[in-house]
């Protein structure tokens, strides 16, 4: 079974602090995705990654940014936290195999405060 | 460009009814559909997707789905609710703009069974 990690279950953050989001997975997948997921609105793409310190923007950009140095984790990172930034946000995996067939793996999810 | 619509943001059944959650698309392409679900505190988990080979999908834990290209639509159903099944459902499709699967999701479907 395919396992992605999210290092924090519960974060709380003070506003103007940087905040790193860490996700690893154990599958060798190509690639990770960022969303986050809000009451109303389901899951937004922030920031998803094809290759090792490759990546492009999803539909939510503004306000993070994403690492990638290792093919296994991908972080997020919220420059200057702001409390719009309260959510859970979601990572996931795929492999490049299989195309626009390929499901993506989750994990468990970071919900985070922002105060 | 692809979009999904779920909808009815609550469903609530009794224990041995039938589970019905609506998703239409909306693509300008052969879609690829999944259905994830979602419960307490976890992340996101695959229930099943559509890939054209068969238009009655069989998924995990006794759902099905039917994709229905002359209504646009990939309604999940269970013949049976158990209490179980309350979660979080969401429909996605597969964005087909780029060389990487992203899923565009729908916002949600909580469904609550009645004892």
């Amino acid at each position: 079974d395919v396992k992605v990690t999210q290092s924090s279950r519960y974060l709380v953050k003070r506003t103007g602090e940087k905040v790193f989001l860490e996700c690893v997975q154990d599958m060798d997948h190509e690639n990770m995705f960022w969303y986050r997921q809000d009451p109303g609105l389901g899951l937004r793409l922030i920031y998803f990654s094809y290759d090792v310190k490759m990546k492009e923007k999803g539909d939510i950009p503004e306000g993070y940014s994403v690492s990638r140095e290792k093919k296994e984790r991908f972080s997020l990172i919220l420059e200057s936290a702001s409390t719009n930034q309260t959510s859970m946000y979601l990572c996931a995996s795929s492999p490049l195999t299989g195309g626009y067939n390929s499901p993506l793996h989750f994990g468990n999810g970071t919900r985070l405060t922002v105060t | 460009a692809q979009s999904v619509t779920q909808l009815g943001s609550h469903v609530s059944v009794s224990e041995g009814a039938l589970v019905l959650l609506r998703c239409n698309y909306s693509s300008s392409v052969p879609p690829y559909l999944f259905w994830y679900v979602q419960y307490p505190n976890q992340g996101l988990q695959l229930l099943l997707k559509y890939t054209s080979a068969a238009t009655l999908v069989k998924g995990i834990n006794g759902f099905e789905a039917e994709f229905k290209k002359s209504e646009t639509s990939f309604h999940l159903t269970k013949p049976s609710a158990h209490m179980s099944d309350a979660a979080e459902y969401f429909c996605a499709v597969s964005d087909r703009s780029g060389a990487t699967n992203k899923l565009i999701f729908g916002t949600g479907t909580l469904l609550a069974v009645q004892p």
